[in-house]
């Protein structure tokens, strides 16, 4: 079975520009996961998506970040423009729902740097 | 302020000694607690998760981590380390009664040293 998968897996961009960054989640999960990993940090959640509704997205800043997951399945995050603080690893998570107990499981990241 | 803690940013051991990562937390009730591994490229993988009952939990790959309420720790351990074990280490915690929303600390550098 795939896991999750992301792309594309290295970005460089100046800053200002835009980025975008794909997710397909395991099939059948229905709760997907991004996240923010700045250097030597953990992951910090940025969104949360219960099929193709965002039920979380406290942490998301909306200035410049937007998501979607229209059909429920895969999904994008894109910034937009971007900035030099940008520069981090972004991760995609799935689980096959949202309770507490459930695993999450992560793709490989994403990871961006802004010039 | 509700936390994750992870004392040590890096640890050294040689191949075959034991080894043992600290995580505390600062939730009020016993949240739920997990240890995922990621390694150079890859995705945080789960090694092992704590929900109630026994305290001793066994993992994938020869990990284990012992929950001890009184010290709000849930620490990782491994009786012999390989080389391939050489990757960061985050404890996390999804706090008591919130939907699957993980808090992760800040990680664990391990060196293995042949």
């Amino acid at each position: 079975e795939a896991g999750v998968v992301q792309s594309p897996r290295y970005k460089i961009i100046e800053k200002k520009q835009p980025v975008a960054f794909w997710c397909n989640p395991i099939s059948g999960h229905n709760t997907l996961y991004w996240y923010l990993q700045n250097l030597g940090q953990g992951p910090e959640l940025l969104i949360r998506y219960e099929n193709e509704e965002a039920v979380d997205d406290s942490q998301l800043p909306k200035d410049r970040f937007s998501a979607e997951r229209l059909k429920g399945v895969d999904s994008t995050l894109k910034i937009q423009p971007a900035e030099l603080g940008d520069s981090a690893v972004y991760l995609c998570a799935s689980s096959s729902d949202s309770s507490s107990t459930d695993t999450q499981y992560f793709g490989p990241g994403t990871r961006l740097t802004v010039l | 302020a509700q936390s994750v803690t992870q004392p040590d940013i890096h640890i050294t051991v040689s191949e075959g000694a034991s080894l043992e990562l600290r995580c505390n937390y600062s939730y009020g009730a016993t949240p739920y607690l997990f240890w995922y591994v990621q390694s150079p490229g890859q995705g945080l993988q789960l090694l092992l998760k704590y929900f109630s009952g026994d305290t001793l939990v066994q993992g994938i790959k020869g990990f284990e981590a012992e929950f001890k309420r009184s010290q709000s720790s849930f620490n990782l351990r491994k009786p012999s380390v390989h080389w391939s074990d050489a990757a960061e280490y985050f404890c996390a915690v999804v706090p008591d009664g919130g939907y699957n929303k993980l808090i992760f600390g800040a990680g664990t550098r391990l060196a293995v040293h042949p």
